[in-house]
């Protein structure tokens, strides 16, 4: 059973950084691309970014290029995303996602808010 | 980048009716659309892949149909179950897009 589970969300201020981490389990992590989605409260959902299974060649939304990066270590089949600069818009909850274009499975969510 | 526009945003309806969901794409994207279901508080949840293919476990009173620019997502008869917000993003190129949702809520 595919598994991913999320971590590091919390309250930070503006300009302020996290980073965020995704354990999966349930599948061969190091050829299966990867990517974050985000859902601001009561909004739709905002793809963020993607990174193939090999971790070579990454894909990111245009609000957040330059400030997030994303990259995985395949030896700990963790996903991480860099968040950098963040501002009040980037408040969401934040997805780990199995797949590089169309996500099969999604971990549960981890709630980013930036407030001062 | 590509815009999807679903409609409606917003639907009323009856266990039992037949619904359309309708996914319209800024410019021709074949196939690659998926369509994803999400209940209150939950991850989202694939239901089609590659605009018709319903992902393992999916009920089959769901479908989807289309190429190019528009698609849709049918439901043939609504269960209790199915209320929802239901997507479609678009997989042809990146970025990655969204539709704005369509919720559906019972009449």
């Amino acid at each position: 059973e595919v598994q991913l589970l999320e971590s590091g969300g919390g309250l930070v201020q503006p300009g302020g950084s996290l980073r965020l981490s995704c354990a999966a389990s349930g599948f061969s992590f190091s050829s299966s691309a990867m990517s974050w989605v985000r859902q601001a409260p009561g909004k739709g959902l905002e793809w963020v970014s993607s990174i193939s299974g090999s971790g070579t060649s990454t894909y990111y939304a245009d609000p957040v290029k330059g400030r997030f990066t994303i990259s995985r270590d395949s030896s700990k089949n963790t996903l991480y995303v860099q968040l950098n600069s963040l501002r009040a818009g980037d408040t969401a909850v934040y997805y780990c996602t199995k797949g590089g274009t169309y996500s099969d499975s999604w971990g549960q969510g981890t709630l980013v808010t930036v407030s001062s | 980048d590509i815009q999807l526009t679903q409609s409606p945003s917003f639907l009323s309806a009856s266990i039992g009716d037949r619904v359309t969901i309708t996914c319209r794409a800024s410019q021709g994207i074949n196939n690659f659309l998926a369509w994803y279901q999400q209940k209150p508080g939950k991850a989202p949840k694939l239901l089609i892949n590659a605009a018709s293919t319903l992902q393992s476990g999916v009920p089959s009173r769901f479908s989807g149909s289309g190429s190019g620019t528009e698609f849709t997502l049918t439901i043939s008869s609504l269960q209790p179950e199915d209320f929802a917000t239901y997507y479609c993003q678009q997989l042809n190129s990146y970025p990655l897009t969204f539709g704005g949702g369509t919720k559906v809520e019972i009449k």
